[in-house]
């Protein structure tokens, strides 16, 4: 089936500009999951959706950034007044939900690569 | 302090060798789970291997196994038999929570590992 997809894969932009990031989970994934990844590093967690839960907002580093999910579908991420140190990749992902016992790893997407100028 | 630490920022081996990923964890959940990524250089993220805290076995997936001891909170990924496509960066993740396959991950900096012939 098909997996997690990102749109768009490449965005470049101007220092003080929005941009909006899509994903779209894998169907009947009820967790979704955006990470960020600076250039040689490991994943940086921002956000995670859980079915109609509250978000896990946590790891969102400024108040410029927000994340939207409509139910179990397509999410959103968006960065308002972009700055340089928002380039990165950024990463979606989802997974199934069950019981302890299984591995339920959380599949992604092949991310979108913001530049910001 | 870091949840996921990966010491070894490269690593190199022969074709057909067998070679070991080091990743040590630290935290005080008695439940969680260890996951290991490989991130070729086209930049997707496929899973590998899971390791939950209560299991009794190491788990292996083909090629890889996951050299699991606990009372040092190492989590080691073995690949055997390296071949050209092993060429990736690879990262150590962990997830933690009581009974719940949900939940962000915390991931390590990555190890890069490359084949030779």
């Amino acid at each position: 089936g098909a997996g997690v997809s990102q749109s768009p894969s490449n965005k470049v932009t101007e220092k003080g500009k929005d941009v909006e990031l899509r994903c779209d989970p894998i169907s009947g994934h009820t967790a979704l999951y955006w990470y960020r990844q600076r250039l040689g590093q490991g994943l940086e967690f921002l956000i995670y959706f859980q079915g109609n839960s509250a978000p896990d907002k946590s790891g969102l580093p400024s108040d410029r950034f927000s994340a939207e999910r409509t139910g179990e579908s397509v999410s959103t991420l968006t960065i308002q007044r972009t700055q340089q140190e928002d380039s990165a990749v950024y990463l979606c992902a989802s997974s199934l939900a069950g019981t302890s016992g299984y591995s339920y790893e959380q599949y992604f997407g092949p991310g979108t690569r913001l530049t910001v100028t | 302090a870091q949840k996921i630490t990966q010491t070894q920022p490269g690593m190199f081996v022969q074709e057909k060798e067998a070679v070991t990923l080091d990743c040590t964890y630290d935290t005080s959940d008695p439940s969680y789970g260890l996951f290991w990524y490989k991130q070729p250089s086209s930049g997707e993220m496929i899973f590998l291997i899971y390791q939950g805290s209560y299991d009794q076995q190491n788990a292996t997936e083909g090629r890889y196994s996951l050299n699991f001891q606990k009372a040092r909170k190492s989590a080691n990924l073995v690949i055997s038999a390296s071949q050209l496509g092993d060429s990736a960066m690879y990262f150590c993740a962990m997830r933690e929570g009581g009974g719940s396959t949900l939940g962000r991950l915390y991931f390590g900096r990555g190890t890069q590992l490359t084949v030779w012939p």
